[in-house]
């Protein structure tokens, strides 16, 4: 089946400053990369995603590139926010997840 | 985006007793639901996959004895925790696809179960 390696695990940036969260899949079929972001005890909200026809998708200060290739794809945010601070799930098709990072952006 | 309905939002139950949770698609018919369960600071982890008028598929490890899913109409999937014990207190989180094919899926609010 699907494995979703996720990377890193917790991640702390200074507000303004752009987080990359990196993930790897297995599964060469997988054609649709979501990401989310849950907020602590509330429920995962899809901010971005990715086909695996298109090679970057951008909305504001957020990105996703993917490498089919290589099996990866990533999250871009630039210009942090402290409200950008929740932890960030990968998916490839929409069952498989990855471990999460905890994203903080310190004011 | 699309609502999808969770409840209970929370429920205590005792040992042996079991609990029933809803996840409604309030305006999309949803073929395809999926049950996960999380662990405090953990990811999602699915649990089964169930399509309206069929038998869920459960994932390697749970228990479908255990873990009862039904997903009777396109709006409606229920899973069923059997016999709970305390080790079943987790956060149960369902999340619906819709049917005309879109990749998509949008989550409920999440079950907080707390097995006493």
């Amino acid at each position: 089946g699907e494995n979703v390696e996720q990377h890193p695990s917790t991640l702390s940036v200074q507000e303004g400053d752009s987080a990359v969260i990196k993930c790897t899949y297995s599964d060469s079929a997988s054609n649709y990369f979501p990401w989310y972001k849950q907020e602590l005890g509330k429920r995962p909200q899809l901010i971005i995603d990715i086909r695996s026809n298109v090679g970057e998708k951008k909305d504001q200060r957020i990105a996703v590139t993917l490498n089919k290739t290589a099996k990866h794809f990533s999250l871009h945010i630039t210009e942090t926010q402290p409200e950008d601070s929740a932890v960030y799930f990968c998916a490839a098709s929409i069952m498989r997840f990855g471990a999460g990072t905890r994203l903080t952006v310190k004011p | 985006g699309a609502v999808v309905s969770q409840h209970p939002s929370r429920v205590i139950c005792k040992s042996g007793t079991s609990v029933k949770i809803e996840c409604r698609s309030l305006d999309f018919q949803a073929t395809t639901m999926f049950w996960y369960r999380q662990f405090p600071k953990q990811s999602l982890m699915l649990m089964a996959t169930s399509n309206e008028g069929s038998k869920a598929t459960y994932e390697q490890g749970v228990e479908k004895d255990k873990f009862l899913i039904n997903h009777a109409s396109l709006t409606l999937s229920t899973l069923t925790v059997t016999s709970a014990h305390p080790e079943d207190s987790s956060f149960y989180i369902c999340s619906a696809r819709e049917v005309l094919g879109r990749t998509e899926a949008f989550f409920g609010q999440g079950t907080r179960l707390t097995v006493v």
